[in-house]
């Protein structure tokens, strides 16, 4: 079955220092590739996305690139900020079959930044 | 901007008690998730309908757990009876058959 392995938090980082959190997966096919973000006593917001092997997803200085051959989605930011601390959740799920199938969540990653 | 609306935001409730949940999706999604969301973990599906018919509740224990979606629109998610272990996040998420779009969430606490 499909699965999503993220490395293990919490995260802690000085304001502006690089951020990199590691996301792999297991699926049959091509599946699409999602990166969300959980603010404290919220839902999910969508990050950024890519639906195939070598696309970038971008947001607000996030991102990250679909990598078939090691399926990997690693995520990336340069310079994070206090307001990005929060869960992120890999996801995958199977958009192209042409229906919205179920999202498979990694188990989150926390990302606390501090002055 | 449309959202999906879930409500309660928070519910506590004593154990062995019912308890319902309700989401309403973006208007035109056909497609409705609900995922539990235990503390510390990340989201795991429940249930998914298209229109009014399950598409998948292999992981919905069907002895306490029940979901319906009797017009394709709105939907509600139900317990009986509630259990400590059932203390999780309830987020409802909705697709028009591409991307996703999730509520608030509804907060359960069994005690």
């Amino acid at each position: 079955g499909n699965s999503v392995t993220q490395m293990e938090g919490p995260v802690t980082l000085s304001e502006e220092a690089f951020l990199t959190i590691n996301c792999t997966y297991t699926a049959t096919g091509y599946p699409s590739l999602f990166w969300y973000v959980q603010y404290p006593g919220e839902g999910l917001q969508l990050l950024l996305k890519a639906t195939k092997a070598d696309d970038k997803g971008s947001n607000k200085g996030f991102e990250a690139t679909y990598r078939k051959e090691t399926t990997s989605f690693h995520l990336e930011k340069g310079s994070v900020q206090v307001s990005d601390s929060a869960v992120y959740f890999c996801a995958l799920s199977r958009l192209n079959t042409g229906t919205a199938s179920k999202l498979t969540f990694g188990t989150g990653t926390r990302l606390q930044v501090t002055l | 901007e449309a959202e999906v609306a879930q409500s309660p935001r928070y519910k506590i409730t004593e154990k062995s008690q019912a308890v319902a949940f309700w989401c309403d999706p973006i208007s035109g999604h056909a497609t409705l998730y609900w995922y539990r969301q235990i503390l510390g973990q990340g989201p795991e599906l429940l249930v998914q309908f298209q229109d009014e018919s399950v598409v998948d509740d292999s992981q919905l224990p069907k002895d306490r757990f029940s979901a319906e979606r009797l017009k394709g629109v709105d939907s509600t998610l139900k317990i009986q009876p509630a259990e400590l272990g059932d203390s999780a996040m309830y987020l409802c998420a909705s697709s028009p058959g591409y991307g996703y779009t999730f509520g608030s969430g509804t907060r359960l606490t069994v005690v």
